[in-house]
């Protein structure tokens, strides 16, 4: 089976311009997260979404949104981008919304921002 | 606040000899605890959890995690390292002021084992 896909590989952007992201989770998987890695620090949460539903928000401003599709792939979408805002960023999988299940990642895109 | 520590930066082992790598948290409630392993330009792998039950858990890879309570830590070992284990390894903790299932991560170890 093929593992969490993660679209573009890497991408550079400038100040001001927007971003979107894309994640295809695991065949059968329904929950979907994203997270933020900036350079030798660890991946910090910014969505996680079940059933196309919001399920949990981590401390990143509004420039921030995601969704997901009927399909359980998801968008991440940032607007309005600083330097700030260049980092790995990780989409992650599990087979349903269990507090105990293991979340399974993608590759990441490399954001870079100038 | 929830939080999670690993503080060494950088482990360095010989091949062959055993392994730890060292994680203390600071949560509410009882703690779920996770490891990962991440190999350059590569996503997270999933290595070990502990949820409940025996405080010694095995994983992938021939990896185990001790579960200490009363020092609050959670420390993976291995009791042969190998050269192919040099690698960037994170201790994550599930949020329980987070709805839905959200990590919160240490800063992440390097893991360096010399042939």
């Amino acid at each position: 089976d093929a593992g969490v896909t993660q679209s573009p590989t890497h991408l550079i952007k400038t100040r001001g311009q927007h971003v979107t992201l894309r994640c295809s989770p695991i065949s059968g998987h329904k929950s979907v997260s994203w997270y933020q890695q900036v350079l030798g620090q660890g991946p910090q949460f910014i969505f996680q979404y079940y059933e196309k539903e919001e399920r949990g928000r981590g401390n990143f401003p509004d420039r921030f949104s995601a969704r997901q599709f009927p399909n359980y792939s998801s968008e991440l979408n940032v607007n309005a981008l600083l330097l700030g805002d260049s980092a790995l960023y990780l989409c992650a999988s599990r087979v349903k919304d269990g507090i105990a299940n293991e979340q399974f990642f993608g590759p990441g895109t490399r954001l870079t921002v100038l | 606040a929830q939080s999670v520590a690993q503080p060494e930066d950088q482990v360095n082992v010989a091949e062959g000899n055993p392994l730890t790598v060292k994680c203390t948290y600071s949560v509410s409630g009882n703690p779920y605890l996770f490891w990962y392993v991440q190999y350059p330009n590569r996503g997270l792998q999933f290595l070990l959890k502990y949820i409940t039950g025996d405080n010694l858990v095995k994983g992938s890879y021939g990896f185990e995690a001790e579960f200490n309570k009363s020092q609050t830590s959670f420390h993976l070992k291995k009791p042969s390292a190998l050269v192919s284990d040099s690698a960037l390894y994170f201790c994550a903790v599930r949020d329980p002021n987070q709805a839905g299932t959200a990590l919160i991560f240490g800063k992440g170890t390097t893991l360096s084992v010399s042939s």
